[in-house]
């Protein structure tokens, strides 16, 4: 089993709907960050959140942190072709310590 | 140009070959790594470098070594290449420090061992 479980592993919306990609675990981690990874690339950082609760948007995508720092969110409002990816999110325990990633969510939003 | 760069981005070899991939960065980096994607497990960290004297075995080092050239050059080899690491292989760059920052990825290197 791995550290983060991500959830769902694939998803595949039309156009303007929304959804929700998850990322639990049983351990704590100190921060977490999601990288979206494009078909021939490798992943770019999206957004790192710290603190338990934390909410940050990044113009149609919000991303949680869950108060207990187990768990987080991203939520894609009116979802478009160009969202299409792999969505990976990854914690580290403690500062400094290396990231542990998820096994991704794979999505594709059709137009 | 992309600041970190793979090399070979394809290579079919046959099972007992050697294989050396490499990677380059140009952001001046002191931290280097590799990793491991198959489908389904996300990335595994394979070695990483947090200056050029310093090598540290990841999660998944068996069957795996790696080289600090300079600042800017860290290459993974596999001395007896197995079906099993077929896989993409990224290498990454951070800055150092005390927080865990951002990841900055290369293009990725396709390995298939037949």
């Amino acid at each position: 089993t791995q550290l983060l479980e991500q959830s769902p592993q694939f998803l595949s919306i039309q156009e303007g709907e929304n959804l929700t990609v998850y990322c639990n675990s049983s351990s704590v981690f100190s921060s977490l960050q999601w990288y979206r990874q494009e078909p021939g690339e490798g992943p770019v950082l999206l957004v790192t959140v710290v603190t338990g609760g934390e909410v940050k948007k990044l113009k149609r995508l919000t991303f949680q942190f869950g108060d207990a720092r187990k768990d987080s969110s991203l939520h894609i409002t009116a979802a478009q072709p160009g969202d299409t990816g792999l969505y990976l999110c990854a914690g580290a325990r403690n500062a400094g310590n290396m990231l542990t990633f998820g096994g991704g969510t794979r999505l594709m939003v059709k137009p | 140009d992309a600041d970190v760069t793979q090399t070979p981005r394809n290579r079919i070899t046959k099972t007992g070959k050697r294989i050396m991939l490499e990677c380059s960065q140009t952001k001046g980096h002191d931290r280097m790594y590799w990793y491991r994607q198959d489908p389904g497990l996300g990335l595994r960290l394979i070695y990483y470098s947090f200056d050029v004297k310093d090598i540290n075995k990841g999660e998944i080092s068996d069957g795996y070594s790696v080289s600090r050239q300079a600042q800017a050059k860290f290459s993974l080899s596999l001395e007896s290449a197995i079906p099993n690491q077929t896989a993409l292989y990224f290498c990454a760059t951070s800055l150092g420090g005390k927080g865990t920052g951002e990841l900055f990825f290369g293009e990725g290197s396709r390995l298939t061992v037949l």
